[in-house]
């Protein structure tokens, strides 16, 4: 199969506490796992993402950990702020990377 | 870089009626692609591309075409629009992997279509 589920579908956390999304893929032959973050009537924008041979990668306030064995990976933000606020997509590259295939999306709020 | 375009950026169809949505790279990206958005239901994937002459179905690919006939354009065509085609369209291009490290996809604005 070529599934990504993503977990939870929305997410409240108050400002300055951390925020963890989860994602599992089916395709044992995937390596790329990007995630993209997506404002109201916006396009998705790419914020992080991270390759099979690595198990984790951190960008200032935002990290990855990828579990191949498992096959899931997660996106970690901390001391969120307001402008965090938004959908956060997960995806993994399947069909020898040709294509990604996306979760359905996770809608975090930060309240201030 | 004019990155991913994507013409035109609203649409009124009416049921029966076929269009084609216009998508145009400028970063000699390899691989194009084709995602509807719909509420809750993610992006999902409609009709992708790996080079030129080159065209694969994606999750979604029922009443859609596509035609890869250059590197720039990746035109989406609907035939005979229908109102559960109501929906966000995006188009996405990145590179291959082959000649430089990054797997970035870049998105374009999107098209948003309404079908009555």
């Amino acid at each position: 199969g070529e599934n990504v589920e993503q977990h939870p579908s929305t997410l409240s956390v108050q400002e300055g506490d951390s925020a963890v999304i989860k994602c599992t893929y089916s395709d044992s032959a995937s390596n790329y796992f990007p995630w993209y973050k997506q404002e109201l009537g916006k396009r998705p924008q790419l914020i992080i993402d991270i390759r099979s041979n690595v198990g984790e990668k951190k960008d200032q306030r935002i990290a990855v950990t990828l579990n191949k064995t498992a096959k899931h990976f997660s996106l970690h933000i901390t001391e969120t702020q307001p402008e965090d606020s938004a959908v956060y997509f997960c995806a993994a590259s399947v069909r020898r990377g040709n294509k990604l295939v996306f979760g359905a999306g996770t809608i975090l709020r930060v309240k201030s | 870089n004019a990155g991913v375009t994507q013409t035109p950026k609203f649409q009124v169809l009416k049921t029966g009626q076929s269009m084609t949505l216009q998508c145009a790279q400028d970063m000699n990206h390899e691989y194009m692609s084709w995602y509807r958005q719909d509420p809750g239901m993610g992006l999902r994937l409609i009709h992708y591309s790996v080079g030129a002459g080159i065209t694969d179905q994606g999750e979604v690919p029922n009443g859609y075409n596509v035609s890869r006939s250059t590197t720039e354009d990746f035109p989406l065509r609907l035939l005979s629009a229908a109102p559960s085609q109501t929906s966000v369209y995006f188009c996405a291009s990145r590179a291959s992997g082959r000649a430089s490290f990054s797997y970035e996809q870049y998105f374009g604005p999107g098209t948003r279509l309404t079908v009555t």
